[in-house]
């Protein structure tokens, strides 16, 4: 089956320590993207990617880090620096840009740091 | 951006009856708009698109209309059942050339037996 994998479901971290959360896609989608959901809110974008080895800036990028070595991996790394990271992550795939095309979902990793 | 608020609007149906989710978008250079319906503890799920060149477009159980002298969009479910119970967000893409998307807040569906 085709689709995106995030893994794992449910993270715990103690504050201070840096965290990679896992996104891979096996729809040959160019574009990948992370979102911060927080209860009862929307989807914010953390970080995009259009191309293998190429990635922008979402709107809250402050605290998060990134690669894409891989056209099916996008793996979020969440820092010390990210004052507030306990959240839902959301990671998402697209056919081209976001902007014409539907945007695939992930299942989400619920990141808990105490 | 979009507007996040703490507590999300929430639209009570009677099982059965037609849902209809209203959306006010923000950009008029958006030419392309999408629902999602978000489950519990999931991810997103795309329920249906469309672009601007259309006011109107069907899907199974679901319509979504677009009037773009007010900058609004609706979704239309109909005959709705407890599997809608949901957050449905819309989104819009700013302009033709975005290479990202802008969410809405969403709406909490509840469903009443």
């Amino acid at each position: 089956d085709g689709g995106i994998t995030q893994s794992p479901k449910y993270l715990f971290r103690k504050e201070g320590q840096n965290v990679t959360l896992s996104c891979e896609q096996n729809l040959n989608h160019d574009a990948m993207y992370w979102y911060r959901q927080d209860p009862g809110q929307g989807l914010r974008l953390i970080y995009y990617s259009q191309i293998v080895n190429d990635f922008q800036k979402g709107d809250i990028a402050e605290g998060y880090s990134v690669s894409r070595e891989k056209k099916e991996s996008f793996p979020l790394t969440v820092t010390s620096a990210q004052k507030n990271p306990t959240a839902f992550y959301l990671c998402a795939s697209s056919t081209g840009l976001a902007g014409l095309y539907e945007q695939y979902f992930g299942p989400g990793t619920r990141l808990t740091v105490t | 951006g979009e507007s996040v608020g703490l507590h999300l609007p929430t639209l009570s149906v009677q099982e059965g009856d037609n849902s209809i989710i209203n959306c006010a978008y923000s950009n008029s250079a958006s030419d392309y708009f999408i629902w999602y319906k978000q489950e519990s503890g999931k991810g997103p799920q795309f329920i249906i698109d469309i672009r601007s060149n259309m006011d109107k477009r069907q899907g199974q159980r679901v319509t979504v209309l677009l009037n773009k002298t007010v900058k609004h969009l609706s979704l239309q479910i109909a005959a709705t059942q407890p599997g809608d119970s949901a957050v449905y967000f819309c989104a819009e893409n700013g302009n033709s050339s975005a290479s990202k998307i802008i969410f809405g807040s969403g709406t909490r569906l509840s469903i009443r037996p």
